[in-house]
């Protein structure tokens, strides 16, 4: 089952518009790793974020982490057509982290 | 170093042909997993390997085999192909005590 689930499914935005997209997910993790998937490609990693961290930041990328709430968010600043791919999150477990546990993602489209 | 690669990038079966997807890397990853892509659906882990020799099921085994004998590769088996089975096939590599996966570009497989 998986153990992620990414809101909204799909979101559609202008250019230079921020665009957010949250991850929910329902056991204890070790890590929460955000993905992103251009149409036809394989999963490139973009960020981690470990349990004991509450934010990190990369470059126009930020991601926060509740493990009371059981949620992250991703957030892509100032948002340019090459971002228009689905985004993943993934999950590893406490005592499995190599299993990683991914959501169905959000599919974000960028209007020029 | 060409990463993660995948053989082929398409293949169509009929029902009940066996097959071997490909998958090798060349970053000395001790680490390499399968995964299908459904529409609609986050990753699903096929099967992984924590190192030559050792493998091991994930969540939806059922219907495939994998074996380790080197480092550098990963192939998949599906021993009697059915239509349920058609999906995107992503091959996976990380190193040990690191969480950054790698992926391949993908197999398109349709079953018929």
């Amino acid at each position: 089952s998986q153990q992620g689930e990414e809101d909204p499914q799909a979101l559609s935005i202008q250019e230079g518009e921020n665009a957010t997209m949250n991850c929910s997910y329902k056991t204890s993790i070790n890590n929460l790793q955000w993905y992103r998937q251009n149409s036809g490609r394989g999963l490139v990693h973009l960020i981690l974020i470990r349990s004991n961290e509450r934010e990190k930041h990369s470059g126009r990328l930020r991601v926060t982490l509740d493990t009371s709430k059981k949620s992250s968010s991703l957030l892509i600043t100032a948002s340019r057509a090459a971002d228009t791919a689905s985004y993943f999150c993934a999950t590893g477990g406490p005592d499995n982290d190599y299993k990683l546990s991914f959501g169905a993602g959000t599919t974000v489209t960028v209007r020029a | 170093n060409a990463g993660v690669t995948q053989t082929p990038k398409f293949q169509v079966l009929k029902t009940g042909q066996s097959m071997t997807l490909q998958c090798a890397q060349d970053m000395n990853h001790e680490y390499m997993s399968w995964y299908r892509q459904d529409p609609g659906m986050g990753l699903r882990l096929i099967h992984y390997s924590v190192g030559a020799g050792i493998t091991d099921q994930g969540e939806v085994p059922n219907g495939y085999n994998v074996s380790r004998s080197t480092t550098e590769d990963f192939p998949l088996r599906l021993l009697s192909a059915a239509p349920s089975q058609t999906s995107v096939y992503f091959c996976a590599s990380r190193r040990q005590g690191r969480e950054t996966q790698y992926f391949g570009p993908g197999t398109r497989l349709l079953v018929l």
